[in-house]
Order: structure tokens, then sequence, then C-alpha cells
């Protein structure tokens, strides 16, 4: 079966750096998505990654090793309103999106 | 704002009811999706519209029915829920071809049956 594996929850203090990790296992690989989904609104959209690497955007990197099947999303210089969950997707051979169930994260002052 | 609207954000409905949830985009979108998002769980795919035609169906009870009558708009019908369908229902839309198929989402509908 198709399978996304992320942490259920994090914290973090204020100002400091922190990493959540995804690992998958699917048929077949078409790209990993990162979205940001604060409480009660729309998940929205944060990252690509087809290509192993690193890919970085302001305060927030992704990095993806397809051989490994692992995707991580760092987040520097944390701030209060980055508390929220993330949630890591993987695009399949058949191009459907399967969902991690997400990583809430917390961050304390 | 994302572009993609759904109505109404809060439902409350009993078991014999009949209720539609409304999603508009605004985005010049060709494919467009239901999704439904419980508590700790993972996303699930519901329906797919590609150019207003449904390429998936992941096995949804038939209590729940798609329409899509353009390519901008997509509704889901709802008729004798069961309370374990109490959920936040996601629509998303995207380009619609096979390239960085990045969905766009709306703010949901958080459904609670009685």
């Amino acid at each position: 079966g198709q399978n996304i594996d992320q942490p259920t929850e994090m914290t973090a203090t204020e100002g400091a750096i922190v990493q959540i990790n995804c690992t998958y296992q699917t048929s077949g690989f078409n790209g990993l998505f990162w979205y940001q989904q604060h409480a009660g609104e729309a998940p929205t959209f944060l990252s690509y990654n087809v290509l192993d690497g690193l890919e970085e955007k302001g305060r927030f990197s992704s990095f993806l090793s397809r051989s490994k099947g692992y995707s991580y999303l760092l987040l520097k210089e944390l701030q209060m309103k980055d508390s929220a969950s993330y949630l890591c997707a993987v695009m399949d051979s058949n191009y459907q999106l399967i969902w991690g169930a997400g990583t809430k994260l917390i961050i304390k002052p | 704002e994302t572009g993609v609207t759904q109505t109404p954000r809060h439902l409350v409905m009993g078991m014999t009811n009949k209720k539609s949830l409304k999603c508009e985009q605004h985005l010049g979108h060709n494919a467009m999706y239901w999704y439904k998002q419980s508590a700790k769980k993972p996303l699930e795919l519901m329906f797919v519209y590609n150019f207003k035609e449904q390429t998936e169906n992941n096995s949804v009870p038939s209590r729940f029915s798609p329409e899509c009558p353009n390519s901008s708009h997509l509704f889901l019908h709802l008729h004798t829920l069961q309370p374990e369908d109490s959920a936040l229902y996601l629509c998303a839309s995207s380009q619609g071809g096979r390239d960085q198929e990045t969905q766009y989402f709306g703010p949901g509908t958080r459904l609670l049956v009685l």
C-alpha cells in the first residue's frame, strides 16, 4: 500500500530552527509537496520538490532524497505565526496526491 | 484570499436532511477536487473533475453526490448522512495538466451530522 509518515506533533521555540520529516512509500513518484494549514483555514502551498536536493524559499526550505523516500521541511527564525499543521503529500504514478496526516507545530515564546 | 471559495463555512444537519456544499474557483483552472479531512487523519480524496468530466471516485458512498456544471463551480450534494460523515470538506482546484499539479484549496465547510 501507499504510505506517508510524518510526526504527529512538534514543539519549538520562537526564533529557533525546526525540521519536519516526511518519509514515503508510493507507487511511483511525480513530486512531493508541502502545505501549511492554520487551524480552521485552507491548506496553502509551500513547496514542490521533484529532483533531489534542497529548495530554499525565504525562511522555509524543503529537501528531497528520492532514493531514501525522504523529505524534510526546514523552518528558520521561527515566528509565532508559524504555529500550524504542515502536510506532506506525494504525487504517485497516477498523478494522484497521497497525503500524510500532518504535523502540528507548536511555537512557544 | 486563495481564489477558491466555499459555502457554507459551517453546516449542521440531521441524518434525514438534504443539503449541498458549493465551491467556486476564480483561478481559471480546469480540475477541481473534493476532499474529506477528519481530525488527525490524512486528507481523503473523494472526487476529481477534469474539464468537467469526473475522473476519480474513490469508493465514496452514494449519499455523497458531486456535480460540476462548469470548470469554475463544483457542488457536493448530501443526503441521509451518518454521524461519522462529520468532518471538514475541502474543495481544491488545479491547472488540469500533469506538470506540477499544485492544488489550491478553499477554506472548507465544517460539517456536523447529528
